[in-house]
């Protein structure tokens, strides 16, 4: 079993809708979660930082966690034909520890 | 503030040579890791430096080495090619305090001929 899956998708629908994107993961001792988007030919960007369980909102994104079930989810509110991308789940166990990735979702917002 | 850069953006090599990325790291930040990127493995953590010291490592083989010098620039270096080494090579910087919150660099696209 992989630390992190990550349904790598691609995913795509109308703009305007609600996007949600998800990972699972199995080490229990990750306490650090964040969501990076990625265009192509460019560096992942940081979009969500959070410790812990419970949900934390930015503008249209909204991170969730809930570490009983081993699953995290990115909302996206409003999708943009500029949100089109691969979203990438990553996580940690201590602030200093390696980091995680998922494989990304490709995901497309339709005009 | 300039974001993390990364030197040659493009590079193609044959196998069995060897290779050495540069990296620097926004101004301030004393981490800097190295990360694969390849579309079967995803983005796969190669190692982390602070204050020039290895601080974390990842489970790739010895021909994969870095350093840290004392302005935090950061190299990577990969002896012996081989055609499995060709990917996105990122590399990305953090502060003390939030390690976690890390910034990247376009990356350094390498093609193993």
């Amino acid at each position: 079993q992989k630390e992190v899956e990550q349904d790598p998708g691609p995913l795509s629908v109308p703009e305007g809708a609600i996007v949600s994107l998800n990972c699972t993961y199995s080490n229990s001792a990750f306490q650090y979660f964040m969501w990076y988007r990625q265009y192509s030919r460019k560096g992942p960007e940081l979009l969500m930082y959070t410790y812990s369980s419970g949900n934390k909102e930015d503008g249209r994104f909204t991170a969730q966690v809930d570490k009983s079930s081993k699953y995290i989810s990115l909302f996206i509110r409003d999708s943009q034909p500029s949100d089109s991308a691969t979203y990438l789940c990553a996580m940690s166990m201590n602030r200093d520890d390696k980091i995680i990735f998922g494989k990304g979702t490709r995901l497309h917002i339709l005009p | 503030k300039a974001g993390v850069t990364q030197t040659p953006r493009y590079l193609i090599k044959t196998r069995g040579q060897q290779v050495t990325l540069s990296c620097s790291p926004i101004s301030g930040h004393r981490s800097v890791s190295w990360y694969q990127q390849t579309p079967g493995q995803g983005l796969q953590f190669l190692f982390e430096y602070f204050s020039e010291t290895q601080r974390n490592k990842g489970n790739f083989p010895g021909r994969f080495s870095g350093r840290q010098f004392s302005n935090s620039r950061s190299e990577m270096n990969v002896s012996t090619l081989e055609l499995g080494d060709s990917a996105l090579y990122l590399c990305a910087s953090s502060s003390r305090t939030s390690y976690n919150e890390q910034f990247f660099g376009p990356g350094t696209r390498l093609t193993v001929l």
